[in-house]
């Protein structure tokens, strides 16, 4: 059964600073989405993964996957206020539309 | 030009009554999904339809019936309303050979008292 892992689940940081957060999934998955939340709106998908070593970049976040160790990160540069929200990655298998949703990362950035 | 819709936005009702929330999408896609998003903000998938065909049936509760008229709308209809279906719930589509990217609606939350 696949399960997706993100941590950490919480993050305050700072206007400015660099960080990158962690998506672990547990078995073969040949697909990889990064969505963001605001609070109270729907999921506005940020990026597709499709292959190992996809790298993916808008603005300050960049995404990459690495399906060997069965893991993506999303880094941050020069965080704004503007990037607080809640983001979610989720994972799909080969041959079912069905995705795994992580239990998303809340993420505060504070002036 | 909304691209996943979804009626009402906001649903308040009682325990024991039954009610309904529709979805339309006007991108053409094939796949419809119902999620349910609960108070921690989990998200899990309950049914997917594909072209009016039910293929994904989570482990939910048979007091949820999803219903395709045709592949342009999801309708979810839950019987004997629970305290515990308080929630958000979210329609998606995508499209098959489209990276199975799923574009969501903007979600009905449903309060039962």
């Amino acid at each position: 059964e696949l399960k997706v892992e993100q941590n950490p689940l919480f993050l305050s940081m700072q206007e400015g600073k660099n960080y990158t957060i962690y998506c672990n999934y547990s078995t073969t998955s040949d697909r990889l989405y990064w969505y963001r939340q605001d609070p109270g709106k729907s999921l506005e998908s940020l990026f597709v993964l499709l292959s190992n070593g996809a790298v993916k970049q808008e603005g300050r976040l960049m995404a990459s996957l690495d399906t060997k160790a069965r893991l993506s990160t999303l880094h941050i540069t020069a965080a704004v206020h503007d990037l607080s929200a809640t983001y979610f990655c989720a994972a799909g298998q080969g041959g079912s539309e069905k995705l795994v949703f992580g239990k998303g990362m809340k993420l505060t950035v504070n002036p | 030009d909304t691209a996943v819709s979804q009626t009402p936005k906001y649903l308040v009702t009682q325990m024991g009554n039954d009610k309904s929330i529709k979805c339309e999408q006007n991108l053409g896609h094939d796949t419809m999904y119902w999620y349910k998003q609960d108070s921690k903000k989990f998200l899990k998938i309950m049914f997917s339809y594909n072209n009016k065909e039910l293929i994904i049936n989570e482990t939910v509760p048979n007091r949820f019936s999803p219903k395709s008229p045709d592949k342009a709308h999801l309708n979810l209809h839950i019987n004997s309303l629970e305290l515990g279906d308080s929630a958000v719930y979210f329609c998606a589509s995508s499209q098959e050979g489209d990276s199975y990217e799923q574009y969501f609606g903007p979600g009905t939350r449903l309060t039962v008292t």
